[in-house]
């Protein structure tokens, strides 16, 4: 069985701080972890993706995401947070790409 | 090109009543998805289709849900007899291929059963 968990369903942080999404993942097999946002009144869209390449995974808007698979995290970074970030994010997980496993979802909030 | 459609955007229903939500994906693609995003919750898996063929039911809440999917293009998801707990947005995504291509979202069907 697999299941992601995303500890904190509201963070809050300044404009220029760093941001830091927590996503930890249950998997018996090598899993696939996906970062997607959804902007206010619109639809998901994915951020980045592991597939089992390289650890560290570079996205849109300069999000990254590290694998972890000694602590099965994949936590999403940004350096400086922008107001145009603000929104809902996604965290999921598959091993086949037949099932998709998603978080229940962080919001993120900007503050000037 | 034109992205993932969804229709209806919205539908209110009476509690017994059976609805029909469509779904358009981005033509060409092969592989196409149904999840459900209740208020608070993240998205369910509900189903997917790997052409006209959806091998793994399971993930259906109950036999009242059922998906079909024709010409490898669009797709219903039916829910006969709504009940309240069925309220909930129904998202739609399609990717070229089964696989680790990226999945692209519809705007989703937000349902209300009254």
């Amino acid at each position: 069985a697999q299941s992601v968990t995303q500890l904190g369903s509201h963070v809050s942080v300044s404009e220029g701080a760093l941001v830091l999404l927590r996503c930890n993942y249950s998997s018996s097999v090598p899993p696939y972890l996906f970062w997607y946002v959804q902007y206010p009144n619109q639809g998901l869209q994915l951020l980045l993706k592991y597939t089992s390449a390289a650890t560290l995974v570079k996205g849109i808007n300069g999000f990254e995401a590290e694998f972890k698979k000694s602590e099965t995290s994949f936590h999403l970074t940004k350096p400086s947070a922008h107001m145009s970030d603000a929104a809902e994010y996604f965290c999921a997980v598959s091993s086949n790409f037949n099932k998709f496993y998603f978080g229940s979802g962080t919001k993120l909030n900007v503050k000037p | 090109g034109a992205g993932v459609s969804q229709s209806p955007s919205n539908k209110v229903t009476e509690k017994g009543k059976d609805v029909e939500l469509r779904c358009d994906p981005i033509s060409g693609h092969t592989a196409l998805y149904w999840y459900r995003q209740s208020l608070g919750q993240g998205l369910e898996f509900l189903i997917y289709f790997q052409g006209n063929s959806a091998p793994d039911k399971s993930g259906l809440p109950s036999d009242r849900f059922s998906a079909e999917r024709t010409g490898g293009s669009v797709s219903t998801l039916t829910i006969q007899r709504t009940q309240q707990e069925d309220s909930a947005v129904y998202l739609c995504a399609s990717s070229e291929r089964l696989g680790p291509d990226t999945q692209y979202f519809g705007p989703g069907t937000r349902l209300t059963v009254l």
